[in-house]
């Protein structure tokens, strides 16, 4: 099975900072990876399809790259509304589509 | 408007068995695949199950042999069939319609497997 690591775990951050969170595959996805944002209590987000595809409704300062095993989530001026847990997801070939293991983003 | 409302959590006991269900509206459900995914109470995300709309089933290894995947689009259902349950099984978990995205998710529903 695909292993999916994200890297921070954790962030501490100020209004306003970018963020930039990484995923890594541990082989080639192509560019078979989604981003979602889960806030307490709820569920997840979709954010970004397709490494790279803002879903529709996303605010434009949420980005994502990447391709192959290596992929970023970048966050411009972060909003109070963006402190969340942020988690990749791959859906390479056939499942599993393993989950990265998160990123909390913490009020600094 | 896309929803998705599980039900069927609640407390069972180690080696019990519970069903959850899904109920899907405002899209034509036999056209799309079909999710479970769980999370442990304060951790991660945990894909489980996937179905397809044409019935092809994936599950994680976690729950193979264990838990069953199915649906039934005359009554636009998603189901879950849990076996066999223990401790480590004890999440919410979500409905959730994609195939290689997850677009929509339902609510959650809580599964607690303890004595």
């Amino acid at each position: 099975d695909i292993q999916m690591t994200q890297s921070p775990s954790s962030l501490s951050v100020s209004v306003g900072d970018r963020v930039t969170i990484t995923c890594r595959a541990s082989q080639s996805i192509s560019s078979y990876l989604n981003w979602y944002q889960q806030k307490p209590g709820k569920a997840p987000n979709l954010l970004i399809y397709a490494a790279s595809n803002l879903q529709s409704g996303v605010p434009s300062r949420f980005s994502g790259s990447g391709s192959g095993t290596d992929f970023t989530l970048t966050i411009i001026s972060l909003q109070p509304e963006d402190f969340a847990t942020y988690y990749c997801q791959q859906s390479y070939g056939s499942p599993p589509y393993t989950f990265g293991q998160g990123t909390k983003l913490e009020i600094k | 408007e896309v929803q998705l409302v599980e039900s069927g959590g609640g407390l069972v006991q180690p080696g019990g068995s519970l069903r959850l269900s899904c109920a899907a509206s405002g899209f034509s459900f036999s056209s799309y695949g079909m999710n479970w995914v769980r999370q442990a109470p304060g951790k991660g995300l945990e894909w489980v199950s996937y179905i397809s709309s044409s019935s092809s089933i994936y599950s994680a290894d976690s729950v193979k042999g264990r838990f069953t995947i199915s649906r039934d689009n005359a009554k636009n259902s998603l189901y879950l069939q849990m076996n066999s349950l223990r401790a480590e099984d004890t999440a919410v978990y979500y409905c959730a319609r994609g195939d290689l995205t997850i677009f929509y998710w339902g609510q959650g529903t809580l599964v607690t497997v303890s004595s």
